[in-house]
């Protein structure tokens, strides 16, 4: 299809564990978000990628948060040593960058057990 | 940092009926403002968007309005129907910076 691809869509792991999410964009577009979004909330931001380069991490809650875009392209959120209060759905967005609408991915859901 | 409220949190109302949304922001640098709706199990998806150099905006249904003096901004949807039941966010930013959500409403159109 033409629009966010995230994968996986649902993601369950142990406290401790290595995760890894990634997201596809819509061809072109140059700007690509994480946002994390708990039950009954609305999303947060986490990371901003223009292009290959993040242009702003701010969002980012700690240092077991990284995140990658080398292509420019698509991107890898990585989440080390994971927590249960890790435990959200991860949205991906990606924009074209001349305009501020967000196109949005399914999400996906991340269950720290 | 930018912080948006959003209320009420959960809105029922009967089909055909009127539904009106409403968000406050704290940083008076803001100037675009966009709302998305959210369905069960999907990504949020952009409804109508407004930037600060214009006081409403209608599509259809759907009409938002700005007061920046008073840094408040809100969604209305007339003749609501059942399609119509969702989560509605809405947001702020400064140009084509990052979004600031508010925590979201429910809302529920009985038929």
């Amino acid at each position: 299809g033409a629009g966010v691809s995230q994968t996986p869509s649902n993601k369950v792991t142990e406290k401790g564990k290595y995760v890894e999410l990634r997201c596809d964009p819509i061809s072109g577009h140059t700007a690509l978000y994480w946002y994390r979004q708990s039950l009954g909330q609305g999303p947060e931001f986490l990371i901003y990628f223009q292009g290959t380069g993040a242009a702003d991490d701010s969002g980012l809650p700690n240092d077991r948060f990284f995140a990658v875009r080398p292509e420019g392209s698509v991107s890898t959120l990585k989440i080390q040593r994971t927590e249960r209060g890790d435990s959200a759905v991860y949205l991906c967005a990606s924009s074209p960058g001349y305009s501020g609408e967000l196109f949005f991915g399914e999400g996906s859901r991340l269950t720290v057990l | 940092g930018e912080n948006v409220e959003q209320h009420p949190s959960t809105l029922s109302v009967q089909e055909g009926d009127s539904a009106v949304i409403k968000c406050t922001y704290s940083d008076s640098a803001s100037n675009y403002f966009p709302w998305y709706k959210q369905e069960l199990g999907k990504g949020p998806q952009l409804i109508i968007d407004i930037r600060s150099n214009v006081g409403e905006k209608k599509d259809q249904r759907i009409a938002v309005t700005l007061n920046k003096t008073a840094k408040h901004f809100s969604l209305h949807i007339t003749e609501t129907q059942p399609e119509d039941s969702a989560v509605y966010f809405c947001a702020a930013s400064t140009g084509y910076s990052t979004l600031t959500f508010g925590k979201g409403t429910m809302l529920l159109v009985s038929p």
